[in-house]
């Protein structure tokens, strides 16, 4: 099992730019969740879908933030347009649904706006 | 959703037995108690998790008090790998929406 899969790794990008953050979920899970870290906010959660149907987006900070699941085994998290206060660590996680000792996080992506 | 309440920061000896506190003295009764930690730079890992019973598996022991308001995590034989911050959480479940809410967490600074 490979785990949870996020790219890229690290991206630094100019302000103004789209950024498009991907993630590929554990086979079987239902359940995945896009988080941010940051040293004053800690780890907040954006956004998390069930069988690929958004659930609760109530973290997401703007109009500016979207995410999508087009299929099990694919998400994105897309900035447009990107400013230096999105520079963050963002993860993914997955997890069997209705289970939360099931999480299971990607390396995540490190993420700079210059 | 019940909030939880950890030291900031601890220190152990390597070897010793480490011992996490947790308050969450407004738990509701179906909220279960779940322990995550996050090693520098990874994603948070998943530790163990109760409802009221004394739990154990082979990372760590979790004691939960009898009224529920408060939890210990307990890391046996503590080493320099278990150098993290540990996050107490209480699962909230809301009209469906099923999240994991982390906190700011208690940093674990195992020394030689």
């Amino acid at each position: 099992d490979a785990g949870v899969i996020q790219s890229p790794r690290h991206e630094v990008t100019e302000m103004g730019q789209e950024v498009t953050l991907r993630c590929k979920p554990i086979s079987g899970h239902n359940s995945l969740f896009w988080y941010r870290q940051t040293m004053m906010r800690g780890l907040e959660l954006l956004i998390y879908f069930n069988n690929n149907v958004p659930i609760d987006d109530s973290g997401m900070p703007e109009d500016r933030f979207s995410a999508k699941m087009p299929n099990a085994s694919f998400s994105t998290l897309k900035i447009q347009p990107s400013e230096p206060r999105d520079s963050a660590v963002y993860f993914c996680a997955s997890s069997p649904r209705g289970r939360g000792y099931g999480y299971t996080f990607g390396s995540g992506t490190r993420l700079t706006v210059v | 959703d019940a909030k939880t309440t950890q030291p900031t920061s601890m220190d152990c000896a390597e070897g010793r037995a480490a011992n996490l506190p947790c308050n969450h003295s407004t738990i509701s009764g179906n909220e279960y108690v779940y322990w995550y930690r996050q090693i520098h730079s990874q994603g948070p890992q998943y530790i163990i998790h109760g409802l009221k019973n004394n739990e154990t598996n082979e990372m760590a022991s979790l004691i939960i008090t009898e009224d529920r308001k408060s939890s210990t995590l307990i890391l046996p034989h503590a080493t320099l790998r278990d150098t993290a911050v540990y996050y107490c959480i209480v699962r909230s479940r809301q009209g469906g929406s099923e999240k994991l809410v982390f906190g700011k967490g208690t940093k674990l600074t195992v020394n030689p």
